[in-house]
């Protein structure tokens, strides 16, 4: 069974600092990951999506990397902005018809 | 990216009543959705997974007849709580997948926040 893990569950950074929120999986055999963004009481907006095959895709201020073998990817903010301030959460997919399996999400906040 | 409707994104019920949720996918065709909810500062928990022209699967433990799920079209799905009981107040997101191209990424809606007298 497909286990997605996000640690730490929160974050709080000062404005300018460029970071790291990491995503492991325990089975590397994924079709693709997707990184997505929540804001408080809202859906979800996709930020990132990296196929299989890829090793890391840009948006932006945002790069997304994936190591399939060590069952890790990353998100890098550049820049970090108050408006970055949300739950970031990673999910995987696991087939062509299969369900996402998603992290408990980073809670992160950039201070002014 | 592609663009998932949902409606309302608020409603509030009497405890007995019956409510209709609907997530519609914009500008693309879904085959496929996914109704989703989550509780406060939780992950999102899969509910059931929406085939067009198909009856709907549930996950375990999620009740078939409480949570009644429609995909008549390909770009309209829905989801009736029927006889709402406050333990049902949550948010209820839903998700589609293009059947075209078929990179696999899923689109989310807004979200619809239930809150039951």
């Amino acid at each position: 069974k497909q286990e997605v893990t996000q640690i730490p569950a929160a974050l709080s950074v000062p404005e300018g600092e460029n970071l790291v929120l990491n995503c492991s999986f325990t089975d590397s055999a994924i079709y693709n990951l997707q990184w997505f963004r929540q804001d408080p009481g809202k859906g979800l907006t996709s930020l990132l999506l990296i196929q299989s095959s890829q090793r890391e895709q840009t948006s932006g201020r945002l790069n997304a990397s994936l190591d399939k073998s060590s069952g890790r990817s990353t998100l890098y903010i550049a820049a970090s902005q108050p408006g970055d301030s949300a739950t970031y959460l990673c999910a995987v997919y696991t087939g062509a018809n299969s369900k996402l399996t998603f992290g408990k999400g980073i809670t992160l906040s950039v201070r002014p | 990216g592609a663009v998932v409707s949902q409606h309302p994104s608020r409603v509030i019920c009497k405890s007995g009543t019956s409510v209709k949720i609907e997530c519609r996918s914009l500008d693309f065709q879904a085959t496929t959705m996914f109704w989703y909810r989550q509780f406060p500062k939780k992950s999102l928990m899969l509910m059931a997974t929406s085939n067009e022209g198909s009856k709907a699967t549930y996950e375990q433990g999620v009740e078939k007849d409480k949570f009644l799920i429609n995909h008549a079209s390909l770009t309209l799905s829905t989801l009736t709580v029927t006889s709402a009981h406050p333990e049902d107040s949550s948010f209820y997101i839903c998700s589609a997948r293009s059947s075209s191209p078929n990179t696999g990424e899923l689109f989310f809606g807004e979200g619809s926040r239930l809150t039951v007298l």
